[in-house]
């Protein structure tokens, strides 16, 4: 069964590095998205993108942040210069069709460590 | 920001019962709603959803159902398993938008 797939599972930086979080989403997948989980608290939409662009975006996605599709398989996210408060589990997501009755299918994340 | 709200922490329920989780919402503009399991270490995979045009789905040992009008949803599982044993978040989306805002989940714990 197909699934997202992200690297690494775990990245440990210090505060002010750059780090570029990586996807693999389904590969008939249309539409691409990045949520986060700090320890303790819900699960926070970040961005979405369709046909290469942003289409939505979160108070949380300042210009600290930033996606791209480098290719057609990959979906990175991209935190410029990182703070404390960036620790959490990144997820990346995956649909297939816009509107209101798709399903975004999740990867198993990845744990960044700012310290 | 409570746009989606569970407000039950945790459930325990006996092998072979039936498992009912509950989830409330208060953004009327939602009008599509998913569930979703968690294990540790693992992403979110998405179980069941419903569209606000029915009041209910059902797949399997797993029913959601829908009330618009107390903007109120929950999932049903039955016979419950072990292997259930997860947290479970409930989600919702609007038409327009398609970022998932996420309820604070409820750990289920199956007992043998």
């Amino acid at each position: 069964e197909p699934e997202v797939t992200q690297t690494p599972s775990h990245q440990v930086t210090q505060m002010g590095q750059e780090v570029i979080l990586r996807c693999v989403p389904i590969s008939n997948h249309l539409y691409f998205y990045w949520y986060r989980q700090i320890l303790g608290q819900k699960v926070e939409f970040l961005v979405s993108f369709y046909n290469n662009e942003i289409s939505e975006k979160s108070e949380i996605f300042d210009d600290q942040f930033s996606v791209e599709r480098p290719d057609g398989s990959n979906f990175t996210l991209k935190i410029r210069s990182t703070k404390l408060e960036d620790s959490a589990m990144y997820f990346c997501a995956s649909s297939y069709l816009r509107g209101g009755s798709d399903e975004q299918y999740f990867g198993p994340g990845t744990r960044l460590t700012v310290t | 920001d409570q746009q989606v709200k569970q407000n039950s922490p945790s459930l325990s329920v006996q092998e072979g019962r039936i498992s009912i989780l509950n989830c409330d919402y208060t953004n009327s503009m939602f009008d599509y709603f998913l569930w979703y399991k968690k294990y540790p270490a693992e992403g979110p995979t998405f179980l069941i959803s419903i569209s606000s045009i029915k009041d209910k789905n059902e797949d399997g040992r797993f029913t959601v159902f829908l009330n618009k009008s107390a903007k109120h949803l929950s999932l049903h599982i039955v016979p419950s398993q072990p292997g259930d044993s997860a947290v479970y978040f409930c989600a919702a989306s609007d038409g327009s938008a398609r970022q998932l805002t996420f309820g604070s989940g409820t750990q289920l714990t199956v007992l043998p």
